[in-house]
């Protein structure tokens, strides 16, 4: 079956870093994405992973790990607005986008 | 704004009953994709045309068919409506035929509620 594994959800605190970890099981590997998406708003792209390593886009980084089905997205410098949803996807063999459920982040003041 | 339109924004139907949601690309897109979202099963991934061809297939239910006109445009066509189908569906478009290689942007959705 595919599988795409994250927690539910998460809480961290205003100008803390969060790690939101994502683990994955499915029929061939293309490449693997992170939506952001806020309550009642549709997904927006945050970054596309192909191969193994961090790649670093402002605040947010997102790593690879190919071999162990293994991604995590990293966010630093943490601000209220950054408080939604965090959605993993990966695009398997066929071209098909299987999503995870998505892990709710919380941020404190 | 994504530069993706999606008509309706709201629609309410009966059981058994047959609608269609209508998808714009961004100007330049040739992707769409379709997406449903409900609260117990996250997002998923329904069908993903290019250039008017159907591209990719995902969890899309036989009672569900979208098309791809040659403006680009597309339709996502849900028919014999049961309770369960009530959710948020997503159009996103990409320039590129490959699901990933570059970023899709979501339309706002139409929320669908079947009564």
């Amino acid at each position: 079956g595919q599988n795409i594994d994250q927690p539910t959800e998460m809480t961290a605190t205003e100008g803390a870093i969060v790690q939101i970890n994502c683990t994955y099981q499915t029929s061939g590997f293309n490449g693997l994405f992170w939506y952001q998406q806020h309550a009642g708003e549709a997904p927006t792209f945050l970054s596309y992973n192909v191969l193994d390593g961090l790649e670093e886009k402002g605040r947010f980084s997102s790593f690879l790990s190919r071999s162990k089905g293994y991604s995590y997205l990293l966010l630093k410098e943490l601000q209220m607005k950054d408080s939604a949803s965090y959605l993993c996807a990966v695009e398997n063999r066929d071209d098909k986008i299987i999503f995870g459920k998505g892990t709710r982040l919380h941020i404190l003041p | 704004d994504s530069g993706v339109t999606q008509t309706p924004k709201h629609l309410i139907t009966a059981t058994g009953q047959r609608v269609t949601l209508r998808c714009s690309p961004r100007s330049g897109d040739l992707s769409v994709y379709w997406y449903q979202q409900s609260l117990d099963q996250g997002l998923q991934f329904l069908i993903q045309y290019y250039n008017g061809e159907e591209r990719a297939k995902g969890n899309i239910l036989e009672r569900f068919s979208a098309q791809q006109f040659p403006d680009l445009h597309s339709e996502l066509n849900l028919s014999s409506l049961e309770l369960g189908d009530s959710a948020l569906y997503f159009c996103a478009s990409s320039v590129v035929e490959r699901g990933g290689s570059t970023e899709a942007f979501f339309g706002q959705g139409t929320r669908l509620t079947v009564v």
